[in-house]
């Protein structure tokens, strides 16, 4: 049982480039997430899930896209990367509304 | 949208001490976790606790959801505690987690 798990763990971007972070979990949760923390700060919602093939904003939902064409994966892309998107990632997963999120061990990710 | 406000903000303890973090929340909540972020950056679940008192070791956690706030308990504390307490707030109207900013706790030989 992996919980949940992340790819890559590292990234090096330059501005403009696109690339997609890979979340994956194996408890069969319906509910999957993604964060982003900056230096000193607590996590932010991106974007979130509530099931297989529903996405919906989050908190700072802008220059990122989601995906969730599978229950057990969820996908993050940024399409133009920008400087300011120079963060760590995290994904999380849950039973249901309300129910205890579990996360991934993070990305990070460097936009030059 | 909900306010998560964390206190202090930062803390420096001698190994052994006790201490007590406190997580304030401006709305109703679904859902009331603490979290344990280790220097590696590894996020660490340590209680979900919509409300009530629940107990993990040197751990325990207070929800007192009426009064909108949060205690985490860390008892006979270790050099292993220090890291980054979080705590994260659901509220009842929608699928929104917002986290507080965190307690930096480091604890000294």
């Amino acid at each position: 049982n992996a919980g949940v798990t992340q790819t890559p763990k590292f990234r090096v971007l330059k501005t403009g480039q696109s690339m997609t972070l890979l979340c994956a979990q194996d408890m069969n949760h319906e509910y999957m997430y993604w964060y982003r923390q900056d230096p000193g700060m607590g996590l932010r919602l991106i974007h979130y899930s509530v099931g297989e093939g529903t996405t919906a904003k989050g908190e700072v939902p802008d220059g990122y896209n989601v995906s969730r064409l599978k229950k057990q994966n969820f996908l993050l892309g940024l399409e133009s990367a920008a400087p300011s998107q120079t963060s760590v990632y995290f994904c999380a997963s849950s039973y249901g509304k309300g129910a205890e999120q579990f996360f991934g061990p993070g990305t990070r990710l460097t936009v030059l | 949208g909900i306010q998560v406000e964390q206190s202090p903000p930062d803390l420096i303890l001698q190994e052994g001490a006790n201490s007590t973090l406190r997580c304030n929340f401006s709305d109703s909540v679904n859902n009331l976790q603490w979290f344990h972020q280790n220097p590696w950056g590894q996020l660490i679940n340590l209680f979900y606790i919509p409300s009530g008192t629940k107990q993990n070791g040197r751990l325990s956690a207070t929800t007192v959801a009426t009064e909108r706030y949060s205690l985490l308990y860390i008892s006979s504390s270790q050099t292993t505690d220090s890291g980054v307490y979080f705590c994260a707030a659901e509220n009842t109207g929608g699928f929104k987690t917002i986290f507080g900013a965190g307690t930096r706790l480091f604890v000294k030989a």
